[in-house]
C-alpha cells in the first residue's frame, strides 16, 4: 500500500500476557520508529531503526519491551507481560533518507491497546 | 536532550477567525522544524515544516514562522474551519538529529 499499516488496529489482553504490533512501512523508507501515545497525551518515542544500523533503544521504558525489524522492512514490537500502565495506542512511523527526521515522518494510523 | 513547550494546550477560535500556536526549543543547533495535525483515531500527518535557512513558510491557510534568537516557532492557521479541529504537534530534532521530539500538543476546536 502507499502507506504505513499497522496490525491489529485495536487489542485487548490480560495482565500479563505477551502481545505483538506489527508495523509495515512505506516501500523504500530506510528509516522506523515506534511511538507510544498515552490517552490525551504527547507522543513518546520508544525506539528507532535505520538502515542496517543498530537500533537507537533508548526510549524503551522498560525490559519487557523489545522490537526488531527484519529485512530493512517490517518491525515488530514486543511487550511481555504486559501491565495496565502499558494501556496506549502504539504508533509507528517511517522516514526516507539517512537523516529520517528530516524529510518528516509518515505515521500508521496506531494500534490501541488495552490491558485489562 | 532537545526540551520542545509547546502553548496552548488547549484553543477554541470562531470559524473564519486565526489561531496561533507556539513552541520553544532548546537545541540552538536544531534546524529543523516540522508540524503535525492529528484527527480523532489517526496517526499524525505532516502539514509543514520549515528549516533554519528561512524565517517563514506559508502554505494555503497555513504558516510557520522560525526565530533562532528566541528559539521559538509558531503555526498560523488563517479563516479557520471546522476541519482544522484537531491536535497539533510541533516538533524539533533530537539524539544526535536522528529523530524529532514532540511538543505536548494543542487541542485545537473551530466553532462554526
Amino acid at each position: 500500500g502507499a502507506g504505513v499499516s499497522q496490525s491489529p488496529s485495536n487489542k485487548v489482553t490480560e495482565k500479563g500476557k505477551d502481545v505483538e504490533l506489527r508495523c509495515d512501512p512505506i516501500s523504500g523508507h530506510t528509516a522506523l520508529y515506534w511511538y507510544r501515545q498515552s490517552l490525551g497525551q504527547g507522543l513518546e518515542f520508544l525506539i528507532y531503526f535505520q538502515g542496517n544500523s543498530a537500533p537507537d533503544k533508548s526510549g524503551l521504558p522498560s525490559d519487557r519491551f523489545s522490537a526488531e525489524r527484519t529485512g530493512g522492512s517490517v518491525s515488530t514490537l514486543t511487550i511481555q507481560r504486559t501491565q495496565q500502565e502499558d494501556s496506549a495506542v502504539y504508533l509507528c512511523a517511517s522516514s526516507l533518507g539517512g537523516q529520517g527526521w528530516t524529510y518528516g515522518y509518515t505515521f500508521g494510523s496506531g494500534t490501541r491497546l488495552t490491558v485489562v | 536532550g532537545e526540551n520542545v513547550e509547546q502553548h496552548p494546550s488547549t484553543l477554541s477560535v470562531q470559524e473564519g477567525d486565526s489561531a496561533v500556536i507556539k513552541c520553544t526549543y532548546s537545541d540552538s543547533a536544531s534546524n529543523y522544524f516540522p508540524w503535525y495535525k492529528q484527527e480523532l483515531g489517526k496517526g499524525p500527518q505532516l502539514i509543514i515544516d520549515i528549516r533554519s535557512n528561512v524565517g517563514e513558510k506559508k502554505d494555503q491557510r497555513i504558516a510557520v514562522t522560525l526565530n533562532k534568537t528566541a528559539k521559538h516557532f509558531s503555526l498560523h492557521i488563517t479563516e479557520t474551519q471546522p476541519e482544522d479541529s484537531a491536535v497539533y504537534f510541533c516538533a524539533a530534532p533530537s539524539g544526535g538529529y536522528q529523530k524529532v521530539t514532540f511538543g505536548t500538543g494543542t487541542k485545537l476546536q473551530v466553532i462554526p
